[in-house]
């Protein structure tokens, strides 16, 4: 089945600085990407997702970059906040068709210091 | 924003007794789903539903588990008999149509199996 490696598990930068979040995958097949951000206690919230015919894909402070042929994707935030303090989850479609079954990641603790 | 609710957000239960864990996906959403996370753990796929059916589950939804659709609102996830290792929060997640990719998921519900 698919495997998701997500490194690194925990992540502290100062405020206003760049976090960057890295994840691999194994199954070539998978065409959707996405990350989630869960805050304690709450459940997943998405927050980006990209396709696998797109490079790249932007929301404000958020971006999602994807190497298909290294099979790796990453989610950068910019100029990071303290309430973008929480786990991070990358997540991969992994069943094909219209199951979209998501194989997650282990997960990235952020911490943004004021 | 229409969201997709959970209830109980707890549950205490003794090993060996059967749970059933509610949700309301969202209320045009068409397909469902149940994840857990075991404490520290990453988030795992438990079992997908669509038109009243199963479409795909995991090794982990053994046949202790069951789900069910009992009226046009409700999804509910049964554990017949409880383990200690069903201790996990279990999140419910919906989407839209088999076309549709991003999943909205639950505040969860956190089982404590004693």
């Amino acid at each position: 089945g698919e495997n998701v490696e997500q490194h690194p598990s925990t992540l502290s930068v100062q405020e206003g600085d760049s976090a960057v979040i890295k994840c691999t995958y194994s199954d070539s097949a998978s065409n959707y990407f996405p990350w989630y951000k869960q805050e304690l206690g709450k459940g997943p919230q998405l927050i980006i997702d990209i396709r696998s015919n797109v490079g790249e894909k932007k929301d404000q402070r958020i971006a999602v970059t994807l190497n298909k042929t290294a099979k790796h994707f990453s989610l950068h935030i910019t100029e990071t906040q303290p309430e973008d303090s929480a786990v991070y989850f990358c997540a991969v479609d992994s069943s094909g068709g219209s199951n979209y079954k998501l194989t997650f990641g282990k997960g990235t603790l952020l911490t943004v210091n004021p | 924003e229409p969201e997709v609710t959970q209830t109980p957000s707890h549950q205490v239960t003794q090993m060996g007794q059967e749970v059933i864990l509610r949700c309301v996906p969202i209320s045009n959403h068409l397909y469902f789903y149940w994840y857990r996370q075991i404490l520290g753990q990453k988030v795992e796929f438990l079992v997908s539903f669509y038109n009243n059916e199963i479409s795909e589950k995991s090794e982990i939804f053994d046949d202790q588990f069951s789900v069910e659709r009992p009226d046009g609102s409700n999804f509910t996830l049964k554990i017949r008999s409880t383990k200690l290792e069903d201790s996990a929060m279990y999140f419910c997640a919906s989407k839209m149509d088999p076309s549709s990719e991003t999943q909205y998921f639950g505040p969860g519900t956190r089982l404590l199996v004693l």
